[in-house]
């Protein structure tokens, strides 16, 4: 069975890069949701998207912007890349009008250097 | 914020069950309750989820107090692989955008 899907698995980068990460859902998703987890913390939410337009903001630096496009597939995009940025990045898709569960990618590691 | 309580961690043996408790006394009438785990460093995985009746299904059980103010996931027979970090976390579709927040959650070392 198809899954989310991320890329690239790993991302190292320099101080003061961009990145892009990338999540293309299950088919019939309608709804993406990104999460940064740090080095032993837990999962933090980030932003999320329903039908291409934002449903909701967690906390997601202003260095950060992210989109879903038509395609239903979404990209985070990643400005002034700092140290503390270093950290795993999951999305998770699913859809919102029903109580589905959610399916998380296997998520991108980004290191910054 | 996370809306539930979870022991940080907890230790069962290899082949007996292991039982983690949730609390979520402020749970609303239309959240539902889901249990995700995590294996280093890789997605969460969706484990059960439950309104209000006790669930069952190839990984686990869920039980669900009639209060809905507390739960226990069930996982019958613990193998060495089940060695992961449990979320409990409770999820409202509507009025969180459907997200889900991740607490602490339960770290459980299954032991030979």
């Amino acid at each position: 069975a198809a899954g989310v899907i991320q890329s690239p698995r790993h991302l190292i980068k320099e101080k003061r890069e961009t990145a892009t990460l990338k999540c293309y859902p299950i088919p019939r998703h309608d709804t993406v949701y990104w999460y940064q987890q740090g080095p032993g913390q837990d999962p933090q939410f980030l932003i999320s998207f329903y039908e291409k337009m934002q449903s909701d903001k967690g906390s997601i630096p202003d260095r950060f912007s992210a989109q879903q496009f038509s395609d239903y597939h979404s990209e985070l995009n990643m400005s002034s890349l700092e140290l503390g940025d270093s950290a795993l990045y999951f999305c998770a898709t699913g859809r919102l009008t029903t109580n589905e569960k959610l399916f998380f990618g296997s998520g991108t590691q980004l290191s910054v250097l | 914020d996370a809306k539930t309580t979870q022991p940080p961690s907890m230790d069962c043996a290899e082949g007996r069950a292991a039982n983690l408790p949730c609390n979520h006394s402020t749970i609303s009438g239309n959240e539902y309750v889901y249990w995700y785990r995590q294996i280093h460093s890789q997605g969460p995985q969706y484990i059960i989820h439950g309104l209000k009746n006790n669930e069952t299904n190839e990984m686990a059980s869920l039980i669900i107090t009639e209060d809905r103010k507390s739960s226990t996931l069930i996982l019958p027979h613990a193998t060495l692989r089940d060695t992961a970090v449990y979320y409990c976390i409770v999820r409202g579709l509507y009025n969180q955008g459907g997200k889900l927040i991740f607490g602490q959650g339960t770290e459980l070392s299954v032991k030979p």
